[in-house]
């Protein structure tokens, strides 16, 4: 078990420009879970998948940002546009279905707009 | 509007000693509740759990205590040690096609040695 990976851990980029993470979930999971965090906050939930559908989306997600996970293994999250209010820890889980409720945590990427 | 709270955003303690981290929600249809621990710059990891149907869950020095009535979880951490020093999380799920968890804001504990 290699845990949940997330690529890069950090990225500094301007107002304007885009952005792409990638997480690679645990082998086995079929749920893969995307949350933003920011200081003196919880995680906050943005988008999950189930194998290759995506299939809940938050308010939070505005359509700035895109999720993707084209065969149902890892993902990639996109952020247009950048603003510096999307300044935030960008936190990737998966789980496996039936398997109870409990997500696995990658150690995210810290995101920083200048 | 926040479904999930934890209103101490901080707690020290004496090693040895008991922690009580607490979370209140707000929607009884959450049927089941998480707690977090995280490490500065890590992910967060998964502490210990509890259906709704359970009103205690107890794995080694940790313990979750739920009161439906009162809409209330505790988590009782026995004894301390200043490897516990982390921010733990409340979270709490809709269960069944809801897969994600609605978390809290998060109580940073201090265990002094």
């Amino acid at each position: 078990d290699t845990g949940v990976s997330q690529d890069p851990r950090h990225k500094i980029t301007k107002r304007g420009q885009n952005v792409t993470f990638r997480c690679d979930p645990i082998s086995e999971h079929n749920r893969l879970y995307w949350y933003r965090q920011t200081l003196g906050q919880g995680p906050e939930f943005l988008t999950y998948f189930q194998n290759e559908a995506q299939l809940e989306k938050s308010r939070l997600l505005s359509d700035r940002f895109s999720a993707e996970r084209p065969k149902g293994s890892f993902s990639t999250l996109e952020i247009q546009r950048t603003e510096q209010g999307d300044s935030a820890m960008y936190l990737c889980a998966s789980s496996l279905v039936g398997a109870g409720e409990k997500l696995f945590f990658g150690s995210g990427t810290q995101l920083s707009v200048l | 509007d926040q479904q999930v709270k934890q209103n101490s955003p901080s707690l020290s303690v004496q090693e040895g000693r008991i922690s009580i981290l607490n979370c209140d929600y707000t929607n009884s249809m959450f049927d089941y509740f998480l707690w977090y621990k995280k490490y500065p710059a890590e992910g967060p990891t998964f502490l210990i759990s509890i259906s709704s149907i359970k009103d205690k869950n107890e794995d080694g020095r940790f313990t979750v205590f739920l009161n439906k009535s009162a809409k209330h979880l505790s988590l009782h951490i026995v004894p301390s040690q200043p490897g516990d020093s982390a921010v733990y999380f409340c979270a709490a799920s809709l269960g069944g096609s809801q897969g994600n968890l609605i978390f809290g804001k998060g109580t940073k504990l201090s265990v002094k040695p």
